[in-house]
């Protein structure tokens, strides 16, 4: 199974709501990723856990906050978002941090931000 | 700095080979990545080439790498419309976190 799962495929929210994306993968992968992308542009990474433990914070707003409950589950809650928040967003797991070779990405959660 | 850059857009004809290219500028990096990026989609990792290599073929895909030019391609062999897509290309390093994303290339296939 090399698959990165992610729900929801689509969330429009309102910039009082509070929400929550979802990725799980059972590939016994150790590292998990969240990147941002916008449109017609390459994803940007966000935040980076390694076993369980948040290893990288690309100075991402606090209005975006990621937790890993576990080793095959990633969250990011997001609460009081902007417009320009809008935007793909996708999961991304490796074997670990220290051996990138490969990392596989989830179909994405399209969020739109009225 | 770390800058990969391609092409924004690529049209070719069904039952063609596309070629898509990739220039970099560290050569630091430890792997050349090829993703795929269907519209509405996210990445599929098409395949990689360790940067001391020169040369990679899976199926219909010839990855060629010239180190001194730091110069990548990505050739489809018998491109199909199922082949439509955004192409990224992107180095990586020994850790996983740390990697560089062209811009992407938009491959359209026409009749």
């Amino acid at each position: 199974d090399t698959e990165v799962t992610q729900t929801p495929k689509h969330l429009v929210m309102g910039m009082t709501n509070k929400k929550s994306l979802k990725c799980e993968q059972h590939m016994g992968h150790r590292a998990m990723y969240w990147y941002k992308q916008k449109a017609k542009k390459p994803p940007e990474l966000m935040f980076v856990y390694s076993y369980e433990k948040l290893s990288i914070n690309e100075s991402v707003p606090s209005r975006f906050s990621p937790e890993c409950p576990n080793s095959s589950l990633l969250n990011l809650h997001l609460h009081a978002l902007q417009p320009e928040d809008s935007a793909l967003y996708l999961c991304a797991s490796s074997q670990d941090e220290a051996k990138g070779v490969v990392k596989y990405f989830g179909p994405g959660t399209r969020l739109t931000v009225l | 700095g770390e800058d990969v850059e391609q092409s924004l857009f690529l049209s070719v004809r069904e039952g063609d080979s596309s070629v898509i290219n990739c220039t970099y500028t560290d050569s630091s990096s430890t792997y050349l990545y090829w993703y795929k990026q269907e519209p509405g989609a996210g990445l599929q990792l098409l395949t990689y080439i360790f940067s001391n290599m020169d040369m990679k073929q899976d199926q219909r895909l010839t990855v060629l790498l010239n180190k001194k030019d730091k110069h990548l391609s990505l050739r489809i062999a018998d491109t199909q419309t199922g082949d439509s897509a955004i192409y990224f290309c992107a180095e990586g390093y020994s850790s996983a976190s740390k990697i560089i994303f062209g811009s992407g290339t938009r491959l359209s296939i026409r009749p």
